[in-house]
């Protein structure tokens, strides 16, 4: 167990839906990180928080956004479901966000848009 | 630009047998490069990573070789298990892009009985 704790595991929804996806980093990590993972994409950066500010920004789609709250827990929000949304959502934690540090993964949601 | 590319993409040996998974980067990674394993319904766990003061790092089968000159680390795995088949993961971190890792696309490794 990493520590690092996803919810829900899995989300079935439809096309045009909004849904949020929530992470909870491990005790004493600042820092939060948002991956996807399709089958032909691999693991995809998307973005990064630390402390309840954005630090880092990868390929995320404008539909989709996401914060930290003061207490460090992170949601992804995502909006207009496509089909090609469907995917694995991984959250990750480090202590500060620094490079070169050690990134824990939760066990992710599995999304699937119908 | 940021680049991480891992070969082979599948990975099949018979049990006892070594496996060597390779991975190259983009000149503007930095000196960080983990390994993760994952296995089917979970998410990648860490299971070793190297720095680039050292050459070569050993836990127990697992070992991780870094060449910083040609750009390139490996990870091998000795004695094989039927319980090391999943997919594995080189990542490295890249300077001033803060602590996110850019990650290989991942090779299926699959140990035979």
């Amino acid at each position: 167990d990493s520590g690092v704790t996803q919810t829900p595991k899995h989300l079935i929804t439809a096309t045009g839906q909004r849904v949020t996806l929530r992470c909870s980093p491990r005790s004493g990590d600042l820092s939060v990180y948002w991956y996807q993972q399709s089958l032909d994409q691999g693991l995809q950066f998307l973005i990064q928080y630390y402390n309840g500010e954005e630090r880092a920004k990868g390929n995320i789609l404008e539909r989709f956004s996401a914060q930290q709250f003061p207490d460090l827990h992170s949601e992804l929000n995502l909006s207009s479901l496509e089909l090609g949304d469907s995917a694995l959502y991984f959250c990750a934690s480090s202590v500060a966000g620094l490079l070169n540090e050690k990134l824990f993964f939760g066990s992710g949601t599995q999304l699937s848009v119908l | 630009g940021e680049n991480v590319e891992q070969h082979p993409s599948t990975l099949s040996v018979q049990e006892g047998d070594s496996a060597v998974i390779k991975c190259t980067y983009s000149d503007s990674a930095s000196n960080y490069f983990p390994w993760y394993k994952q296995e089917l319904g979970k998410g990648p766990q860490l299971i070793i990573d190297i720095r680039s003061n050292v050459g070569e790092k050993k836990d127990q089968r697992i070992a991780v070789t870094l060449n910083k000159t040609a750009k390139h680390f490996s990870l091998h795995i000795t004695e094989t298990q039927p319980e090391d088949s999943a997919v594995y993961f080189c990542a490295a971190s890249f300077y001033n892009q803060g602590g996110k890792l850019i990650f290989g696309q991942g090779t299926e490794l699959s140990v035979k009985p």
